[in-house]
């Protein structure tokens, strides 16, 4: 069955630290999102991807960046990671479609916590 | 059982009793919204979801009401069961095309007592 994984699923690290998410769609999705969750903020997108080689800046982009150099694969990395950088990270997929729907499926998230 | 958009973010219930989560939305130009539910430790999953052009779509055990002249969203849950404990997400496509990003509210937290 097609899917979206994460990986890691939870991961330690240290102020400073370069990190990467890795997210994962079999589905064929053109477009790809990644997300974070805090409490009382809800979902806050970071950056998206509408394809190939496309990556667009979201809410809270500062600190993050994303490349997309296949269609399965969005990598988000923190560049020098922070402790207000702690959060649950979502990746998301939906399809691109002419008059489809914009559902977006998410993958099971990735608990990050910088020390 | 029934809460009011965003300022009653938990919504306790009976099991067996309906739930009505509602939710109210920002964008009048919006035309397509999705309710998700999200269990503890993962992430949000897709209900059901209904286009502006129709004021009711149904689902099993679950119907969502689209009210677009106060841009108002409900999520209407029948016989509500324990599983049925989650946070509930609306979602409302931002910008136009088929490429729109999603707007999501903050969230109302179902709980179903026994």
């Amino acid at each position: 069955d097609a899917e979206i994984t994460q990986s890691p699923r939870h991961k330690i690290t240290e102020t400073g630290r370069q990190v990467t998410l890795a997210c994962h769609q079999t589905w064929n999705h053109n477009n790809m999102f990644w997300y974070r969750q805090d409490l009382g903020h809800g979902l806050r997108l970071i950056h998206y991807s509408y394809g190939v080689q496309d990556t667009n800046k979201g809410e809270v982009s500062d600190g993050y960046s994303v490349s997309r150099s296949n269609t399965e694969d969005l990598p988000l990395t923190l560049e020098s990671a922070a402790s207000s950088q702690t959060s649950v990270y979502f990746c998301a997929s939906s399809e691109s479609k002419a008059g489809g729907p914009d559902t977006q499926y998410f993958g099971p998230g990735t608990r990050l916590t910088v020390l | 059982g029934e809460n009011v958009g965003l300022h009653l973010p938990t919504l306790s219930v009976q099991e067996g009793d309906n739930s009505i989560i509602n939710c109210a939305y920002s964008n009048s130009a919006s035309d397509y919204f999705i309710w998700y539910k999200q269990e503890s430790g993962k992430g949000p999953q897709f209900i059901i979801d209904i286009r502006s052009n129709m004021d009711k779509r149904q689902g099993q055990r679950v119907t969502v009401l689209l009210n677009k002249t106060v841009k108002h969203l409900s999520l209407q849950i029948a016989a509500t069961q324990p599983g049925d404990s989650a946070v509930y997400f609306c979602a409302e496509k931002a910008g136009s095309g088929n490429t729109g990003k999603l707007i999501f509210g903050q969230g109302t937290t179902l709980q179903v007592k026994p």
